[in-house]
C-alpha cells in the first residue's frame, strides 16, 4: 500500500458528461501529480500541483483541469468526456520541492480509477 | 523525442534465471532515472531510483539497475528470477518540472 488513495475504483459514464476522480496523497506529500495510461499512449503525464499551486503541465486536453486544495487532496475534472478518454487514471505524490534535494524522491502512485466512456 | 526507450515489449524467462529489463534514456545534463512495476489492475510500485554515486543501485523484491552513461543506459536486473515477478516494468527519467517520462514498459513472464 502506497498511501496514496483514489476514488473511485471505477467509473462508467457516457460520452459528452463530466467526470471527478478524487486523489488523496501520502502524509506529509504536497506534490501531486495526475497520469493517464491507455493502451495507444501508455503511461503520460497530465499535470503537477505543489501546495495548492500549479507547477507542471504536460499533455492534459483543455477539457481536463485539476485542482488541489488546503487539505492537498485533489481533484481531476473531466468534461465533454469522449469515447477515448476511457483509460486508467493515476494519481501520484512525493514530497518534491523544486530545486530542492526532496525533488529527486520518488512518487507514489495511487490504484487508479478506471474510466470508462460509452 | 521520446526520453526514455524500452526496446523490448515483453521479456520471457524460466524461473531461477538472471532476468534483465532494458532501458536507453536520452535526456542533456544528469539523468535521474527510476523503475517501477505494475502488477495486474494495481498501481505502479517504485523499486529503485539512480541520482547519482555509485552505477549499481539496489532495490526492493532483489532486483538491482546498472547505469551506464557512455550507453545511457539504465537495465533492471535480478539474478534469479520468480514467477511472482511476472508483471509490467516501467523505465522512467524525471525531466523538467520534476515529472517523470515513462518508456513504454516491458511485459516480463517467468515461467515455473
Amino acid at each position: 500500500d502506497s498511501g496514496v488513495t483514489q476514488t473511485p475504483k471505477h467509473l462508467i459514464t457516457a460520452t459528452g458528461q463530466r467526470v471527478t476522480l478524487r486523489c488523496s496523497p501520502r502524509s506529509g506529500d504536497l506534490s501531486v501529480y495526475w497520469y493517464q495510461q491507455s493502451l495507444d499512449q501508455g503511461l503520460q503525464f497530465l499535470i503537477q500541483y505543489y501546495n495548492g499551486e500549479e507547477r507542471a503541465k504536460g499533455n492534459i486536453l483543455e477539457r481536463f483541469s485539476a485542482q488541489q486544495f488546503p487539505d492537498l487532496h485533489s481533484e481531476l475534472n473531466l468534461s465533454s468526456l469522449e469515447l477515448g478518454d476511457s483509460a486508467l487514471y493515476f494519481c501520484a505524490s512525493s514530497e518534491g520541492l523544486a530545486g530542492s534535494r526532496s525533488s529527486y524522491n520518488e512518487q507514489f502512485f495511487g490504484p487508479g480509477t478506471r474510466l470508462t466512456v460509452l | 523525442a521520446q526520453s526514455v526507450a524500452q526496446p523490448e515489449d515483453q521479456v520471457n524467462v524460466a524461473e531461477g534465471n538472471p532476468l534483465t529489463v532494458k532501458c536507453t534514456y536520452s535526456v542533456s545534463g544528469n539523468p535521474y532515472l527510476f523503475w517501477y512495476v505494475q502488477y495486474p489492475n494495481r498501481g505502479l510500485q517504485f523499486l529503485l531510483k539512480y541520482i547519482t554515486g555509485d552505477n549499481l543501485v539496489k532495490g526492493s523484491y532483489g532486483f538491482e539497475a546498472e547505469f551506464n552513461k557512455s550507453q545511457t543506459s539504465f537495465h533492471l536486473k535480478k539474478p534469479s528470477a520468480l514467477v511472482s515477478d511476472s508483471a509490467l516494468y516501467f523505465c522512467a527519467v524525471r525531466e523538467k518540472a520534476y515529472k517523470l517520462s515513462f518508456g513504454a514498459g516491458t511485459t516480463v513472464t517467468v515461467r515455473a
